[in-house]
C-alpha cells in the first residue's frame, strides 16, 4: 500500500535557526514528489516537483532534495513569513495521474 | 492571471440539507480536480476531470456525493444529504495537462460546516 509519512508533525523555530522537515514515502513506481506551502483558509501552493533520487531544487531559503526513500525539505535561515503547513505529495505508478498527500508539517517561525 | 475561484468560501448547513460548491479553473487547463482536505490532514482527491470526462472518480461516495463539468470548464459538486462527517475544506484544483509532470493549482477551497 502506497505511504507518505511527514515529520515532524509541527515545528516551532526562531527566527535564522535552520532546519529540514522530512517526507518519506513508500509507492510502487514514483513518477514525481511535489512540495506545497499552505497558509491558513488557502489552498496548498507550489513550490518544487522532483523526479529522480540526488536531483535538488531551490528557492529563496528552501531546498527540496529526494532519495530513493524520502525528501527533505530544508529551511536556511528562516523568517516569520516562512511559516505555514508544508506538505509533501507523490504520483506513482503507472498511468497515475493523481497526487497522495502527507498530513504536513506545521512550521511557526518565531521573531 | 486569475487563479482558481471558489465559491461560496463559507458555507453552515444543517444535516441532510443539500449543498453545491463551484469551481472556475484557470483558463486554458483541462485537467480539474475536487479534493476534500479535513482538519490536520492532507488533501484526499475525490474526482479529477479530463476535459468534461471523469476519469477518475473512486474516491467519490457516490450515494450522495455528485459533480458535473459541463463544457469542460466550470464544475460543480453536489452533496445531497449531507452528514455531519462531510464538514471539511473542499478544494479544486488544475493544471495544463492530467500526465505525469504537471502542477496543480488549488484554489482557496470551501470550508463547509455541517450541524
Amino acid at each position: 500500500e502506497d505511504q507518505v509519512t511527514q515529520s515532524p508533525e509541527a515545528l516551532r523555530l526562531q527566527e535564522g535557526e535552520s532546519s529540514s522537515l522530512n517526507c518519506s514515502y513508500t509507492v510502487s513506481g514514483l513518477r514525481g514528489l511535489f512540495w506545497y506551502r499552505q497558509d491558513p483558509g488557502k489552498g496548498p501552493e507550489f513550490l518544487f516537483t522532483l523526479y529522480s533520487a540526488g536531483e535538488e531544487k531551490e528557492k529563496e531559503r528552501l531546498k527540496a532534495t529526494l532519495t530513493k526513500k524520502e525528501s527533505f525539505l530544508h529551511i536556511t535561515a528562516p523568517k516569520p513569513e516562512d511559516s505555514a503547513t508544508y506538505l509533501c505529495a507523490v504520483q506513482a505508478g503507472a498511468g497515475a495521474n493523481n497526487l497522495f498527500f502527507g498530513t504536513g508539517t506545521r512550521l511557526t517561525v518565531i521573531p | 492571471e486569475a487563479g482558481v475561484v471558489q465559491s461560496p468560501r463559507y458555507k453552515i448547513i444543517e444535516k441532510k440539507q443539500p449543498v453545491a460548491f463551484w469551481c472556475n479553473p484557470i483558463s486554458g487547463h483541462n485537467t480539474l480536480y475536487w479534493y476534500r482536505q479535513n482538519l490536520g490532514q492532507g488533501p484526499e482527491l475525490l474526482i479529477r476531470y479530463e476535459n468534461e470526462e471523469a476519469v477518475d472518480d473512486s474516491q467519490l461516495p457516490k450515494d450522495r456525493f455528485s459533480a458535473e463539468r459541463l463544457k469542460g470548464v466550470d464544475s460543480t459538486l453536489k452533496i445531497q444529504p449531507a452528514e455531519l462527517g462531510d464538514s471539511a475544506v473542499y478544494l479544486c484544483a488544475s493544471s495544463t495537462r492530467g500526465g505525469s509532470y504537471n502542477e496543480q493549482f488549488f484554489g482557496p477551497g470551501t470550508r463547509l460546516t455541517v450541524l
